[in-house]
């Protein structure tokens, strides 16, 4: 199974902060890599897929990048609604596993 | 819109076995598989397995090989999980989500399972 390993496993922030979240894979994984965002009690969203597209209705504040083993997700200026904790996830083979979160909290 | 609604909380005794549904609205319930994962309280996210609805094709995770079953009712557009052999540390939220190439679209509301004696 691949591993995947998030850095931090929690940060603290302020809004209007750039926060960066990082991903890294235990083989290569080319760009099959997707970023979810989940609030306590809710379902995961989709934020980005295959590395660095930004999925519809997301917004543009939120953006991804990297291939091969090392991901990022970054949230350019951090807003009240994205306290939440963050969790990366590879698709390139099964079983799909996920990071285990990075929970961003108020400063 | 894509709606995904599952079935309610379910308490379970040690041994004993669920089953949960995941009713899909909003889209052709065969353009999209169907996979399960599970979040035990205060953890990450667990894959557990996908199924094809248009094929019937599966892939579960090793680790719950022989204790899960994943269905589909074409007729109903509704996705089945069924685990048996339950133990304590199946406690957790489970959520079906419509998934496409191992990225999840659109995710259910998630149904708490509570394994106790």
């Amino acid at each position: 199974d691949i591993q995947m390993t998030q850095s931090p496993s929690s940060l603290s922030a302020s809004v209007g902060d750039r926060v960066t979240i990082t991903c890294r894979a235990s083989q290569t994984i080319s760009s099959y890599l997707n970023w979810y965002q989940q609030k306590p009690g809710k379902a995961p969203k989709l934020l980005i897929y295959a590395a660095s597209s930004l999925q519809s209705g997301v917004p543009s504040r939120f953006s991804g990048s990297g291939s091969g083993t090392d991901f990022t997700l970054t949230i350019s200026s951090l807003q009240p609604e994205d306290f939440a904790t963050y969790y990366c996830q590879q698709n390139y083979s099964t079983p799909r596993t996920f990071g285990q979160g990075t929970k961003v909290e108020s400063k | 819109q894509v709606q995904l609604v599952q079935s309610g909380a379910e308490v379970k005794k040690p041994g004993a076995s669920v089953k949960v549904s995941c009713k899909a609205s909003g889209y052709t319930f065969t353009t999209y598989a169907i996979t399960w994962v599970r979040q035990a309280p205060g953890q990450g996210l667990e894959y557990m397995g996908w199924i094809n609805p248009y094929n019937g094709n599966t892939n579960y995770a090793q680790r719950l090989q022989g204790r899960v079953t994943m269905t589909t009712d074409t007729t109903t557009t509704t996705a089945y999980m069924e685990m048996g052999s339950l133990r304590s540390d199946d406690t957790a939220v489970y959520f079906c989500a419509a998934t496409q190439r191992g990225t999840y679209y659109h995710w259910g509301q998630g149904t708490l399972l509570t394994v106790s004696s």
